[in-house]
């Protein structure tokens, strides 16, 4: 059973760091992308960032390039958010989400329980 | 990046009622279009991808159609569980993006 866990998330004030994590499970997670996608309260859906398989290819939405690192530990079939210089308007529930191949260009087939990201003084 | 629009934004429709929703895209999008159900706390589920295909497991009362720039997701006989936000989501590019979303409520 394919299964993504996110962890990670909490409450932060603005200009502070946060590492989210996902671990994956039930799939061989080196061979597919993933990506997070956020849900401010009570608004839809954003995507985020989005990484290869094999770790080589990134991408971002522009709202968050230069502020948020994604990654991936392929050993550990783990999936990272590193979130900089957060801001008010970061505040969302973050999913971790996998896609159906390797391209980044892809639909999202499984999705986490997300995990709350609040930033606020 | 391409610019997705549903409409409507609210539906309110009855059990057994027939109901369509339906996507624009800013730019032709072909076919590499999917659609998810988000029932309220809870994460988002695929429900169609590639336009018209069926996920395994979702019910067949669920359809989807189009191509380019106008696509549409229906319910043929909407059922309680089927009360929702349904959203459409673009994969042509890699800055995937998505629609705003419709409600569909009682």
């Amino acid at each position: 059973e394919v299964q993504v866990v996110e962890s990670g998330g909490g409450l932060v004030q603005p200009g502070e760091s946060l590492r989210l994590s996902c671990a994956a499970s039930g799939f061989t997670f080196s061979t597919y992308a993933m990506s997070w996608v956020r849900q401010a309260p009570g608004k839809g859906l954003e995507w985020v960032s989005g990484v290869s398989g094999n770790g080589g290819s990134t991408s971002y939405v522009d709202s968050v390039k230069g502020r948020f690192t994604i990654s991936r530990d392929n050993s550990r079939n783990t999936l990272y958010l590193q979130m900089n210089s957060l801001r008010a308007e970061d505040t969302a529930i973050y999913y971790c989400a996998k896609e159906d191949g390797s391209s980044l260009r892809d639909y999202f087939d499984y999705w986490g329980q997300g995990t709350l990201v609040t930033v606020s003084s | 990046d391409i610019q997705m629009t549903q409409s409507p934004s609210t539906l309110s429709a009855s059990v057994g009622d027939k109901v369509t929703i339906t996507c624009r895209a800013s730019q032709s999008i072909s076919s590499w279009l999917a659609w998810y159900q988000q029932k309220p706390g809870k994460a988002p589920k695929l429900l169609i991808y590639k336009s018209s295909s069926l996920e395994s497991g979702v019910p067949s009362r669920f359809s989807g159609g189009g191509s380019g720039t106008e696509f549409t997701l229906t319910i043929s006989s909407l059922q309680p569980d089927d009360f929702a936000t349904y959203y459409c989501q673009q994969y042509t590019s890699y800055s995937r993006t998505f629609g705003q979303g419709t409600k569909v409520e009682i």
